[in-house]
C-alpha cells in the first residue's frame, strides 16, 4: 500500500497568515493527489485534485503543488472559515489511501 | 444539485451485521464509480472500497481490512448505494461516508454524503 505522511500535524496561525502543509508519498503517485477539508462533524470538502487544480467553488487562496512524491497545500491569507482539518489523498494505486490530517488552528 | 445521503447506522453487537444505504440524487448514478470511505472517532479517513460504473461492469474493489466482510452493492435505477457489513468488530466503529467519484478523466472524489454513525458495542 501506498502510505501518505502528512505534516504537521497540528499547524498554529493566525487570520492572515500564509500557511503550507505538506504530503509526502510512499512511492511516486505522479500527481494524482487530492486534498479535502474537514471541519468537526461534517463530511470532507474537496479542494484541490490532481494535486494543483482547484475544484469548483473552492476559494482562490487555497493553491496546491508537486508531482511524484512530494506535495503541498498552500492558503495564502488565512480566513476565519479555514481553520479545519487538512488531508491529503492518493488515487495512483488501490487502495486509495488518505494522510492522517492537519489541524490547522487559531493561533 | 448533487445530494448523497446515507442511512442504517446505529448500535450493533460485535459479530453482527448492518446494511448501510446511500441515496444519490442530482446526477446519473450510473455513470459513476461510487466510494465508501469511514473514519473512526479521532482518527483519519480510511477508504473502504469502491464500486466501478456500468460501463465498467460495476465491478467492485475493496481495502483488506474489510475484504472478507464488507460487501458493496448498487441498483442504478433506485439512485441507490449499499455497504453490507457482516462479522462487525469494534474496531469497525466509525462514522461511514459514501462518496461520488468525478467522472472528468481524474478519480477524485467530488461529492460525500453527511456520513452515517456506526457503534460496534456489547
Amino acid at each position: 500500500d501506498i502510505q501518505m505522511s502528512q505534516s504537521p500535524s497540528t499547524l498554529s496561525a493566525s487570520v492572515g497568515d500564509r500557511v503550507t502543509i505538506t504530503c509526502r508519498a510512499s512511492q511516486t503517485i505522479n500527481k494524482n493527489l487530492a486534498w479535502f477539508q474537514q471541519k468537526p462533524g461534517k463530511a470532507p470538502k474537496l479542494l484541490i485534485y490532481k494535486a494543483s487544480s482547484l475544484a469548483g467553488g473552492v476559494p482562490s487562496r487555497f493553491s496546491g503543488s508537486g508531482s511524484g512524491t512530494e506535495f503541498s497545500l498552500s492558503i495564502s491569507s488565512l480566513q476565519p472559515d479555514d481553520f479545519a482539518t487538512y488531508s491529503c489523498q492518493q488515487y495512483q494505486d488501490y487502495p486509495v489511501t488518505f494522510g492522517r490530517g492537519t489541524t490547522l488552528e487559531i493561533k | 444539485e448533487v445530494q448523497l445521503v446515507e442511512s442504517g447506522g446505529g448500535l450493533v453487537q460485535p459479530g453482527g451485521s448492518l446494511r448501510l444505504s446511500c441515496a444519490a440524487s442530482g446526477f446519473t448514478l450510473s455513470d459513476h464509480y461510487m466510494d465508501w470511505v469511514r473514519q473512526a472517532p479521532e482518527k483519519g479517513l480510511e477508504w473502504l472500497g469502491r464500486t466501478r460504473n456500468k460501463a465498467r461492469g460495476y465491478s467492485t474493489l475493496y481495502a483488506a481490512s474489510v475484504r472478507d466482510r464488507f460487501i458493496i452493492s448498487r441498483h442504478d435505477s433506485e439512485n441507490s448505494l449499499y455497504l453490507q457489513m457482516d462479522s462487525l468488530k469494534t474496531e469497525d466503529t466509525a462514522v461511514y461516508y459514501c462518496a461520488r467519484v468525478t467522472t472528468s478523466g481524474d478519480y477524485a472524489l467530488d461529492y460525500w454524503g453527511q456520513g452515517t454513525l456506526v457503534t460496534v458495542s456489547s
